[in-house]
């Protein structure tokens, strides 16, 4: 087991360019989520995934995020035409997917926007 | 979700208990309280859970009141690396829309 991991660390990107970020969870963990964190505030949920399907995603900031898991192991959450705004810390975290369900979070991808 | 309610920050003696409260008053009968923590520009590292009992595990006890609509994590001898944002949550089991508030931030003092 070696726990959550992300990639990139860190990204600076120039406004209105395409970023992608990477999240492979615990190998037998089915759940797998995406948060975004700003300076001072606590993880603010975006999407999950069950397996390879997307169950929830109506907390995505907008149109320009997306987010797939497509053979239900590693994902990836892309934002287009990124904004000043975008800037902040994405984090990923895995579960079982059981009741009571823990979830293990990775060392998250911190986006600048110039 | 359950909402809940955090003191914005504390502080605590090296070597002291460090008691953290939680208000949870809308928590349903199934949804368990979570505490995580997280040390500056890392991810929230999980501490433990529970849903009725108190419980109890390596790093900390957390005690649920009878009524369940608060609790209180207890680091039993809080040390300099104990100084951290410390969360609780009661995410929905149904939903899974996890909420996180702002936490409370404890500075472990010398």
């Amino acid at each position: 087991d070696t726990g959550v991991s992300q990639d990139p660390r860190h990204k600076i990107t120039k406004r209105g360019q395409n970023v992608t970020f990477r999240c492979d969870p615990i190998s037998e963990h089915n759940r797998l989520y995406w948060y975004r964190q700003t300076l001072g505030q606590g993880p603010e949920f975006l999407t999950y995934f069950q397996n390879e399907a997307q169950l929830e995603k109506s907390r995505l900031l907008s149109d320009r995020f997306s987010a797939e898991r497509p053979k239900g192991s590693f994902s990836t959450l892309e934002i287009q035409r990124t904004e000043q705004g975008d800037s902040a810390m994405y984090l990923c975290a895995s579960s079982q997917g059981f009741s009571g369900d823990t979830q293990y979070f990775g060392p998250g991808t911190r986006l600048t926007v110039l | 979700d359950a909402k809940t309610t955090q003191p914005t920050s504390m502080d605590c003696a090296e070597g002291r208990a460090a008691n953290l409260p939680c208000n949870h008053s809308t928590i349903s009968g199934n949804e368990y309280v979570y505490w995580y923590r997280q040390i500056h520009s890392q991810g929230p590292q999980y501490i433990i859970h529970g849903l009725k009992n108190n419980e109890t595990n390596e790093m900390a006890s957390l005690i649920i009141t009878e009524d369940r609509k608060s609790s209180t994590l207890i680091l039993p001898h809080a040390t300099l690396r104990d100084t951290a944002v410390y969360y609780c949550i009661a995410p929905n089991t149904g939903g899974f829309k996890t909420i996180f508030g702002a936490g409370t931030r404890l500075f472990v003092k010398a």
